[in-house]
């Protein structure tokens, strides 16, 4: 099976911190996702990497920052964090696009920035 | 603009009924649609994908079908169970490299004993 970890369920932060949520997955996955999760919304689309130190800015990139450096780790980065950031953050991977290809999600870390 | 939306937005049904959900799009150009479980606290999972040519997908007591001409899909659940009980979203790519998926807000199904 499909494993994606989440190294955190629940974070909460203070304003203005640096804000590290990391991801694994043991797959061998090439693209890797970080989406945030709001009530009443669907999921948005943060940055993907299609695969090592490739990334490319999702639909609300602004006040974020991501890192790939290995293949099975995908790192999303608060560099100073606000309010208005507090939300559920899931990571996901998945083989080389295709029409077939499903994403495999984590648990979802929910972050408080107080 | 390309837009996913879901009806209801919530429901409660008693525990052994079968229940319909909705969802239409807008998305242009189409290549799949997918439903999605999410469990309370949990990530989504995947329950079934459709392409363009396919109009029905079965996985145990869900069936999802797909109207490509009116861009609308339904999923069906059968003889509903408590552990039916998650948020049911419905997910639309534009094409086949699956970069861009347009993600409905989801429907809250409840499943009362």
């Amino acid at each position: 099976d499909v494993k994606v970890t989440q190294s955190s369920r629940y974070l909460v932060k203070r304003t203005g911190e640096k804000v590290f949520l990391e991801c694994v997955q043991d797959m061998d996955h090439e693209n890797m996702f970080w989406y945030r999760q709001d009530p009443g919304l669907g999921l948005r689309l943060i940055y993907f990497s299609y695969d090592v130190k490739m990334k490319e800015k999702g639909d609300i990139p602004e006040g974020y920052s991501v890192s790939r450096e290995k293949k099975e780790r995908f790192s999303l980065i608060l560099e100073s964090a606000s309010t208005n950031q507090t939300s559920m953050y899931l990571c996901a991977s998945r083989r080389t696009p295709g029409s077939k290809n499903i994403q495999y999600f984590g648990a979802g870390t929910r972050l408080s920035v107080l | 603009k390309n837009q996913v939306e879901q009806s209801p937005q919530s429901l409660i049904i008693l525990e052994g009924k079968n229940c319909t959900l909705q969802c239409n799009y807008t998305v242009s150009p189409f290549s799949n649609l997918r439903w999605y479980k999410q469990d309370t606290g949990r990530g989504p999972v995947s329950l079934t994908i459709m392409t363009f040519s396919e109009n029905t997908k079965s996985n145990g007591r869900y069936t999802a079908t797909l109207d490509a001409d009116t861009k609308q899909s339904s999923l069906h659940i059968t003889a509903s169970q408590l552990s039916d009980s998650a948020s049911y979203i419905c997910v639309v790519s534009g094409d086949d490299s699956n970069y861009q998926l347009i993600w409905g807000a989801g429907t809250k199904l409840i499943i009362k004993p």
